[in-house]
């Protein structure tokens, strides 16, 4: 069973800081990994793709890595702003299905002035 | 500026209502997709259109019955819910149904809510 963990659930911190988000999937073999940011009430905003071929994509102060062999992704923000806080998304699409993309639950971030 | 606009936005409906729910996609793309959001879940995609033909549909129970009659339009025809089926759903685009080469592109979403 194809399966998308993101953690942690839920995240807080001061503005200004780096961190981290991550992802993890139990079937190494994807097409590619995309990461979304839902505000509340909102749909999903595309952020970064990665295919599987590349290990890493930036946008301004986004950059998201990918590890295949280990079933990993991670999603790094620099400099957080309030204006970052949302729900993180990670997606999984699979050379079999490629029709379907497997969700993560997210980790809701936070931050604070 | 969304590019894919979903109506209503809110929904409250008896188990023995029809309703319908409405997406339409201003982006050119070929291929649209209907997901449920439900809480604490991971989104669940429901149905595949590429150029009007379905393509998935992912053991979705027959009282959600999907129509496209175009490629920018894809409706969510409702009947006999359950209250289970309260959720969050939204409508999706892309260029083309290989999901794998172009990010999707989402709605706003319609919160349903099933009496």
């Amino acid at each position: 069973k194809q399966e998308v963990t993101q953690i942690p659930a839920a995240l807080s911190v001061p503005e200004g800081e780096n961190l981290v988000l991550n992802c993890s999937f139990t079937d190494s073999a994807i097409y590619n990994l995309q990461w979304f940011r839902q505000d509340p009430g909102k749909g999903l905003t595309s952020l970064l793709l990665i295919q599987s071929s590349q290990r890493e994509q930036t946008s301004g102060r986004l950059n998201a890595s990918l590890d295949k062999s280990s079933g990993r992704s991670t999603l790094y923000i620099a400099a957080s702003q309030p204006g970052d806080s949302a729900t993180y998304l990670c997606a999984v699409s699979y050379q079999t299905g490629a029709n379907n993309l497997f969700f993560g639950t997210g980790t809701r971030l936070t931050v604070i002035p | 500026e969304t590019g894919v606009t979903q109506t209503p936005r809110h929904l409250v409906m008896g188990m023995t209502n029809k309703k319908s729910l409405k997406c339409e996609q201003h982006l050119g793309h070929n291929a649209m997709y209907w997901y449920k959001q439900s809480a604490k879940k991971p989104l669940e995609l429901m149905f595949v259109y590429n150029f009007k033909e379905q393509t998935e549909n992912n053991s979705v129970p027959s009282r959600f019955s999907p129509e496209c009659p175009n490629s920018s339009h894809l409706f969510l025809h409702l009947h006999t819910l359950q209250p289970e089926d309260s959720a969050l759903y939204l409508c999706a685009s892309s260029q083309e149904v290989r999901v794998g080469n172009q990010p999707q592109h989402f709605g706003d979403g319609t919160r349903l809510s099933i009496l």
